[in-house]
């Protein structure tokens, strides 16, 4: 089984903030990563696609990068609406998510 | 509008068994990939099952045997028929849509999620 460990766990930032969340995969997974964001009682809403791909409708502040086994999620400036917590997730062998960070009010 | 609407969830007692379902509008379920996924309160997202278009099912180890997938195409709907519940299947349930194309890994759409609770 592939496991995903995101790091950090919490992340404290103000509005404006650069954020970066990075996630790492226990095997290579090539480009097959997807990264989420959730907020509290709401279902997950899917933000990148293929490590880079930004899903349509989705602010341009959001990115991602990596392949193999590390990645990362790059929110350039922090805004009100992006405080949630985000999921990594392979879908190179089956499927697994990343435990979840969450972005938080410094 | 595309949209996947989830139902059946409740309070079950361990060993016993529930169904849910997950009525698709918008696409058409026996053309697209779909999935369920689960979150225990307070914790992380987990796969469950995947069903693909083409009619393949996949589970997760934790509940394979127990759990099945299914789909009625004439009433664009999915399934998960869940048997032999424990206590720690208790969750809240969604079901998701692959994208289309290479990335059907990646889920574009969610349901809203329907509560699952285990308990005597």
């Amino acid at each position: 089984d592939i496991q995903m460990t995101q790091s950090p766990s919490t992340l404290s930032a103000s509005v404006g903030d650069r954020v970066t969340i990075t996630c790492r995969a226990s095997q290579s997974i090539s480009s097959w990563l997807a990264w989420y964001q959730q907020k509290p009682g709401k279902a997950p809403k899917l933000l990148i696609y293929k490590a880079s791909s930004l899903e349509s409708g989705v602010p341009s502040r959001f990115s991602g990068s990596g392949s193999g086994t590390e990645f990362t999620l790059t929110i350039s400036s922090l805004q009100p609406d992006d405080f949630a917590t985000y999921y990594c997730q392979q879908y190179s062998n089956y499927w697994t998510f990343g435990q979840g960070t969450k972005v938080e009010i410094k | 509008e595309v949209q996947l609407v989830e139902a059946g969830g409740g309070l079950i007692q361990p060993g016993g068994s529930l169904r849910l379902s997950c009525a698709a509008s918008g696409f058409n379920v026996s053309s697209n990939n779909t999935s369920w996924v689960r979150q225990a309160p307070g914790k992380g997202l987990e796969w469950v099952s995947f069903i693909y278009s083409a009619g393949s099912t996949y589970y997760a180890d934790s509940v394979k045997g127990r759990f099945t997938i299914s789909r009625d195409n004439s009433k664009n709907t999915l399934y998960l028929q869940m048997n032999s519940l424990r206590a720690e299947d208790t969750a809240m349930y969604y079901c998701a849509r692959g994208r289309d194309g290479y990335d059907w890994g990646a889920f574009d759409i969610w349901g809203q999620g329907t509560v699952v609770t285990v308990s005597s």
